[in-house]
């Protein structure tokens, strides 16, 4: 692994379903990140993790859950998938401690969400 | 007001030429600014980082007004390859909210033969 990965690349679900989205990174970042991006509404951050063991709402939380049971692996859980969470899901990570390496993300290359 | 607001374009851009545009943000005790790079159905990618007044690297310089609570972004001598979405990018203060970041829409440039 190098970087950041995300699986799957993409799905396509049932309203209804259950759906875990994964999320590895190797670079021992402290910080990860959940963000979804849609059209017009750019990217908006639904759950971060500042250490393992900890996790934190973001802009738009509802409907998706996180853990953080170690350092590199961050899932995304969508509990019930509906269609309004159909969107692209980009998994970030990075280091912590100072406003200018929160601002120093490395991104997965996304997961292509589409929910019928 | 949106916290960061972008122009979204398109700029189009004859090759070689130069292009600039800017990022609004509200928030006046943000200390630090990133521009992101994004391609078409890819992941963004950071490109450059503003502390103080501005930043350069090769052809791109950024620029910050602190007073006008802005920043820029010029890309000289404008290639094919610099054709994408220019994300501007806001840290939230840390201290009151952590490792929390605002992404503007974006501003897509196009550059053409």
């Amino acid at each position: 692994i190098a970087g950041i990965t995300q699986a799957p690349t993409s799905q396509i679900l049932a309203a209804g379903r259950r759906m875990t989205l994964r999320c590895t990174q190797d670079m021992r970042h402290n910080a990860m990140y959940w963000y979804r991006q849609d059209l017009g509404l750019g990217l908006r951050l639904i759950h971060y993790s500042n250490t393992a063991g900890t996790t934190g709402k973001g802009e738009v939380p509802d409907g998706y859950s996180v853990s953080r049971a170690n350092t590199d692996d961050f899932p995304l859980t969508l509990a019930s998938a509906v269609p309004s969470q159909t969107s692209v899901y980009f998994c970030a990570s990075s280091v912590t401690g100072s406003e200018v390496s929160v601002g120093e993300q490395f991104f997965g290359p996304g997961t292509r969400l589409t929910v019928l | 007001r949106k916290e960061v607001e972008q122009d979204p374009g398109p700029f189009n851009v004859p090759e070689g030429a130069t292009v600039a545009f800017n990022c609004t943000y509200s928030n006046s005790a943000s200390q630090s600014f990133f521009w992101y790079r994004q391609d078409c159905r890819k992941e963004p990618k950071l490109l450059m980082s503003v502390y103080s007044s501005g930043n350069e690297d090769g052809r791109f310089t950024a620029q910050l007004n602190r007073a006008s609570q802005y920043i820029s972004l010029l890309i000289r001598d404008s290639k094919l390859s610099d054709s994408a979405t220019y994300l501007c990018v806001v840290p939230l203060p840390f201290k009151a909210a952590g490792n929390k970041l605002t992404f503007g829409g974006g501003t897509r440039v196009l550059v053409k033969p």
